[in-house]
């Protein structure tokens, strides 16, 4: 019974590239959302998606982040032309329902940006 | 705006003592509030929630407190043990059910 399972776990990118990052859902949960973790900062919300829906991407930067959670397989995080300051650690967390109940969270991925 | 405030100072304490963690929160009426661990390099675990119309819940030696005229909750984890050292983040609810996250406070506890 495998928990959110993140990968990669450890991504380097040079400046200007594309990262994809993958997260599988716990068994049974329908919700996905992806957070962002800076050294020393809180977990900020980026977006919050239901198979082949976004709900809510409010905490998603406009350009060059997108999500997608097809109706098969893992939902993804996509930064294009990634910078420096999209170094970060990318959580991604999922939830049986959308009220109550606390997130399952996966590992996350920490991307570098060099 | 919503703001959730918890000490950013690390809070170190003495095995077998107390801890008591704090967060606030302003420009909020949550249903309810959660209270998660994060160790270094992981990602945060889920420990307790509590409903605005609980004033406490305990599980094992943890208590929480969820004071809605203080727009406040106490996180407390009785006999403390070095391995209760994490830093530990608050959480309220937000719009289309998303969760905001507090920036968590870290706790070491000394052998």
């Amino acid at each position: 019974n495998a928990g959110v399972m993140q990968n990669p776990r450890h991504l380097v990118r040079r400046r200007g590239q594309e990262a994809r990052l993958r997260c599988s859902p716990m068994k049974g949960h329908s919700h996905v959302y992806w957070y962002r973790q800076l050294p020393e900062e809180g977990l900020k919300f980026m977006v919050y998606l239901q198979k082949e829906n976004i709900i809510d991407e409010s905490g998603m930067p406009k350009e060059r982040f997108s999500a997608e959670f097809p109706k098969e397989g893992p939902s993804i995080l996509r930064i294009q032309q990634v910078v420096r300051g999209d170094s970060a650690a990318y959580f991604c967390a999922s939830s049986p329902e959308e009220t109550g109940g606390g997130y399952t969270f996966g590992s996350g991925t920490r991307l570098t940006v060099v | 705006s919503q703001k959730i405030e918890q000490n950013s100072e690390a809070l170190n304490i003495q095995e077998g003592k107390t801890a008591t963690l704090t967060c606030n929160y302003t420009n909020y009426s949550p249903a309810y509030l959660q209270w998660y661990r994060q160790d270094p390099g992981r990602g945060p675990v889920f420990l307790l929630l509590i409903r605005e119309n609980e004033k406490e819940k305990r599980k094992e030696r943890l208590k929480v407190t969820f004071d809605t005229t203080l727009k406040q909750s106490l996180f407390h984890i009785t006999a403390s043990q070095p391995a209760d050292s994490a830093t530990y983040l608050c959480a309220l609810p937000g719009r289309t059910y998303k969760y905001i996250f507090g920036t968590g406070t870290r706790l070491k506890v000394l052998a």
